[in-house]
């Protein structure tokens, strides 16, 4: 088994860009793609890139993810910062048998 | 417009059994993996199981094996997790997630809250 480590929390001002990392603890990061889910307060979440750098259509260009396997981590960068784009942020990949979340990064914009 | 609305949450003492359901919506439900994600308060998203689209391949998190039995019926729509012998650690909102054809989960409900205390 393995973990995702991302930071507790970041903060930034609006218009600004921002960058939450997600480290792959065993495995490399490139062998199960990377997902980044969006939760706001009192809701489900929702999908902001899957496959490592997709991004669901109604989802802004100013999502973008990638992954680095020299640091063998995933990153999620938001930029031009909205308000609303204050909330949880979750990195999720997986193995052949089980499906693994990060601790969540909360994002305050502010 | 894809719909998962789950029931069956509440309060259960630590011991105790109960069912959660999730009911199916505006998609081919047999065509689909479905899984159960649970959130204990204030804390972040943990995968709780999986099943294939056949309920040929079934998978659980190490937390809950041996307790949770996670089941469908295609004919009805509907998604199921039973879980027993309950402790103060599953309480937490249940989320039932479809899986994408890509693998990621695309469509959540809104989650149902379960309570495991005396």
């Amino acid at each position: 088994n393995f973990m995702l480590t991302q930071p507790h929390s970041v903060s930034e001002s609006p218009g600004k860009t921002v960058t939450i990392s997600c480290t792959r603890s065993s495995g490399s990061i490139a062998s199960n793609y990377v997902q980044w889910y969006q939760q706001r307060p009192g809701s489900a979440p929702t999908t902001v890139i899957y496959e490592d750098n997709q991004r669901p259509s109604g989802v802004p260009d100013r999502f973008s993810g990638s992954i680095d396997s020299s640091s063998n981590s995933a990153s999620l960068t938001i930029s031009g910062l909205k308000t609303e784009d204050e909330a949880d942020y979750y990195c999720q990949s997986y193995d052949s048998t089980l499906k693994v979340f990060g601790g969540g990064t909360k994002l305050t914009v502010l | 417009e894809v719909q998962l609305v789950e029931s069956g949450g509440g309060l259960v003492k630590p011991g105790g059994s109960l069912r959660l359901s999730c009911a199916a919506s505006g998609f081919t439900f047999s065509s689909y993996s479905m899984n159960w994600v649970r959130q204990a308060p204030g804390k972040g998203l943990e995968w709780v199981s999986s099943i294939s689209s056949s309920s040929s391949y079934i998978y659980y998190a190490d937390s809950v094996k041996g307790r949770f039995t996670i089941s469908r019926d295609n004919a009805k729509n509907s998604l199921y997790l039973q879980m027993n012998s309950l402790r103060a650690e599953d309480t937490a909102v249940y989320y039932c997630a479809r899986d994408s054809p890509e693998s990621y989960f695309d469509y959540w409900g809104q989650g149902t809250l379960v309570t495991v205390s005396s």
